[in-house]
């Protein structure tokens, strides 16, 4: 199995402020990862895949990168509506994905 | 627009069994892979199950292999998780997700979940 690594755990950050969340694999994913967004009482929304590419709809601040074992996402400037748990999903061992533990984004 | 509807949330014993649905609308469902994924109450996501368009083809995770079974009806626009032997362990928000028309491994769209419960 894949075990995939999120950091950090908690992020407390500021709106209007640039965050980046990292997302590490036990070994290589190329670039089969993806990431979701989960708020409270809701079910999670992809918002990137294939690494770097957002999914439909998606605002431009998020950007995905990365490739091999190491990922980020990244949220050019935060909005209040941001503020979320993230999680990354690796696709690369069909088909045991496996999500890392996610990151909590809560307001500063 | 998609619409992913899940049957309501349902308690049951431990070793016991239970059926869950899945209702899709909004794209056409014999094109798509589809799958089932979990959360346990407080914790991340895991996958559970996939089926294929055909329904030919189910795959499941360790923890639930010779237990669950993924099943779908394309004639009924409906997919279905059956759960046998229930344990404590499989407490969790059950979500129906649709694959992304692109990959079939990444989870486009998700049902509201179904909370299973499995308590004594």
């Amino acid at each position: 199995e894949i075990v995939m690594t999120q950091s950090p755990a908690t992020l407390s950050v500021s709106p209007g402020e640039r965050v980046t969340l990292s997302c590490r694999a036990s070994q290589s994913v190329s670039s089969r990862l993806a990431w979701y967004q989960q708020k409270p009482g809701q079910p999670p929304r992809l918002l990137i895949y294939a690494a770097s590419t957002r999914a439909t709809g998606i605002p431009a601040r998020f950007s995905g990168s990365g490739s091999g074992t190491e990922f980020t996402l990244t949220i050019s400037s935060l909005q209040s509506e941001d503020f979320a748990v993230y999680y990354c999903q690796q696709y690369n061992n069909w088909p045991s994905y496996t999500f890392g533990q996610g990151t909590k984004l809560e307001i500063k | 627009e998609v619409y992913l509807v899940q049957s309501g949330g349902v308690v049951v014993h431990p070793g016991g069994s239970l059926r869950l649905s899945c209702a899709a609308s909004g794209f056409t469902f014999d094109e798509y892979t589809m799958h089932w994924v979990r959360q346990a109450p407080g914790k991340g996501l895991e996958w559970v199950a996939l089926i294929n368009w055909d329904g030919e083809n189910p795959y499941y995770a360790d923890s639930v292999r010779g237990r669950f079974t993924i099943s779908r009806d394309n004639s009924k626009n409906s997919l279905f998780l059956q759960m046998n032997s229930l344990r404590i362990e499989d407490t969790a928000l059950y979500y129906c997700v649709k694959c992304h028309s692109e990959t079939t491994s990444v989870f486009d769209n998700w049902g509201q979940g179904t909370l299973v419960t499995v308590s004594s």
